[in-house]
């Protein structure tokens, strides 16, 4: 199996600050990479798909880049509401694997 | 609108079968090119996929647990289901059901937590 890990597992930034997630997976899978955003006691929602487009009716300050082993999630200013667990995941084949998360907070 | 719910027993007892239905609104099972997913995440830990089906019944399933899990689907009840056999108190989780296409999971239910103890 494809082994996902992302870095940092937590961080805590100021509202307004420029924050970057990283997601590596251990095989190539093109662009087939979505993020999700989990709030305390919520839903995950989608981002992300295809490593760097944007989902409908998510924040253009939240965009992606990267293919094949080497993802990022960058939110360009940071909202007080982002506050959140960030999720990648891999939907190239079975199983469609999640990374372990990153704790966002806000300083 | 597109809603999912899960639905099922919150209390399975260890070595039973852990069985929950989610039912799908808005949208036609049947019509969808979209496959619909299960997705769990015990308490205080991160996701993991579980598996999905096809309207056409056509099934994928994580190798780590597909030797205990069926998911079918009930075209007529616009319904898909979760069988997770011989559970453990390891699969104490919140079970999400979850509407996936070509660019992940999109539409998730609420969640709906089971938990496995005599």
């Amino acid at each position: 199996d494809t082994q996902m890990t992302q870095s940092p597992s937590s961080l805590s930034a100021s509202v307004g600050d420029r924050v970057t997630i990283t997601c590596r997976t251990s095989q190539g899978i093109n662009n087939y990479l979505a993020w999700y955003e989990q709030k305390p006691g919520k839903v995950p929602r989608l981002l992300i798909y295809s490593a760097s487009a944007l989902q409908s009716g998510v924040p253009p300050r939240f965009s992606g880049s990267g293919s094949g082993t080497d993802f990022t999630l960058t939110i360009s200013s940071l909202q007080p509401e982002d506050a959140a667990i960030y999720y990648c995941q891999k939907y190239n084949s079975v199983p469609r694997t999640f990374g372990p998360g990153t704790k966002v907070e806000i300083k | 609108q597109l809603q999912l719910q899960e639905s099922g027993p919150g209390l399975v007892r260890p070595s039973e079968t852990l069985s929950l239905t989610c039912t799908v609104s808005g949208d036609s099972i049947s019509s969808s090119s979209y496959y619909w997913g299960w997705i769990r995440q015990p308490p205080g830990k991160g996701l993991e996929w579980i598996g999905a089906v096809f309207h056409s019944g056509d099934t994928q399933y994580n190798p780590s647990l597909k030797s205990r899990v069926t998911i079918s689907v009930d075209r007529s009840k616009n319904q898909f289901s979760l069988k997770l056999t011989s559970v453990t108190a390891a699969d104490t989780a919140v079970y999400f059901c979850a509407r996936e296409n070509v660019a992940g999971l999109d539409y998730w239910g609420q969640g709906t937590l089971v938990t496995v103890s005599s």
